[in-house]
C-alpha cells in the first residue's frame, strides 16, 4: 500500500525566508504526486502537482524517484503563503483517482 | 473546474442517531469520494461512489456503517449511521482528478459532531 509522509507539522518562518515543507512517498509503482493548499477559511485546492513541472504563486516542486520525494520549495515567503499544505499521491491503475495524502503541514509566515 | 456544493456545513448530532451529507456538483463526473478528516490528522479515503454501481469502500469503512447513494451524475449522499463520539470529524466530498487533465476539486466539508 502507498503511504505519504510529512515529517514537519508544523514549520514556521519570517517574511522572505526561503522555505521547504518535505513530503516523503512510499509506492512500488509510478505515482503523480500533488501539494493541495487549505488557506483560512477556504477549501482544499490543488497548488501544483508534479506532472506540470509549474510554479505555482512562486511554488515549485521536484519529483525525486531515487529519494521518493517530492519536496515544495519557495525562495521568498510570504505572509499570504500561511496556511495548511497537504501531501497526496495517486497510485494510477485500478486505484485511479484516490488520493493518499500526507499527515499535512502548517506553514506560518511571520511579519 | 468544477464547483462541488455540501451540505450541511457543520451539525452536532446526538449519538445513535444518524447524519446524511450531501454533495452537488455542477457538471457531470464519473466518480466521486468521501474523505474523513480525524481531528488532527490528515484526509482519510472513505469510499468512491460510482455512479449506477454500489460504492467501493476502503479498508476500515463498511456499508452499514456509511451508506452512499450516487443517483446520478452530479449528486451523492453519504450518511453516517448510529453516530458516536468518534465519528466527530471533518467529511468531505471530491470530485476525483483524472491524470494528467484535471485536478481533483473539493466541497467545503462538513465538521460534524457526535455528543
Amino acid at each position: 500500500a502507498q503511504r505519504v509522509t510529512q515529517p514537519e507539522k508544523l514549520l514556521s518562518v519570517f517574511k522572505g525566508a526561503p522555505v521547504e515543507l518535505k513530503c516523503n512517498y512510499s509506492y512500488s509503482g509510478s505515482p503523480e504526486l500533488f501539494w493541495y493548499v487549505q488557506y483560512s477559511r477556504q477549501r482544499l485546492q490543488l497548488l501544483l502537482r508534479h506532472i506540470s513541472r509549474e510554479s505555482i504563486k512562486g511554488f515549485t516542486a521536484d519529483l525525486n524517484k531515487g529519494e521518493t520525494s517530492f519536496h515544495l520549495k519557495k525562495p521568498f515567503a510570504q505572509e499570504e503563503d500561511s496556511a495548511m499544505y497537504y501531501c497526496a499521491l495517486d497510485a494510477g491503475g485500478t486505484s485511479y483517482g484516490k488520493l493518499t495524502f500526507g499527515q499535512g503541514t502548517i506553514l506560518t509566515v511571520h511579519p | 473546474s468544477a464547483v462541488i456544493s455540501q451540505k450541511p456545513s457543520r451539525d452536532i448530532c446526538q449519538r445513535g442517531t444518524s447524519l446524511t451529507i450531501q454533495c452537488q456538483v455542477d457538471s457531470q463526473v464519473t466518480m466521486m469520494f468521501w474523505y474523513r478528516q480525524q481531528p488532527g490528522q490528515s484526509l482519510t479515503l472513505i469510499a468512491t461512489a460510482n455512479q449506477g454501481s454500489e460504492a467501493t469502500y476502503e479498508s476500515g469503512f463498511v456499508i452499514d456503517k456509511f451508506p452512499i447513494s450516487r443517483p446520478n451524475l452530479t449528486f451523492s449522499t453519504l450518511t453516517v449511521s448510529n453516530m458516536s463520539p468518534e465519528d466527530s470529524s471533518i467529511y468531505l466530498c471530491s470530485v476525483g482528478a483524472v491524470r494528467g487533465d484535471t485536478e481533483a476539486f473539493f466541497g467545503q466539508g462538513t465538521r460534524l459532531t457526535v455528543v
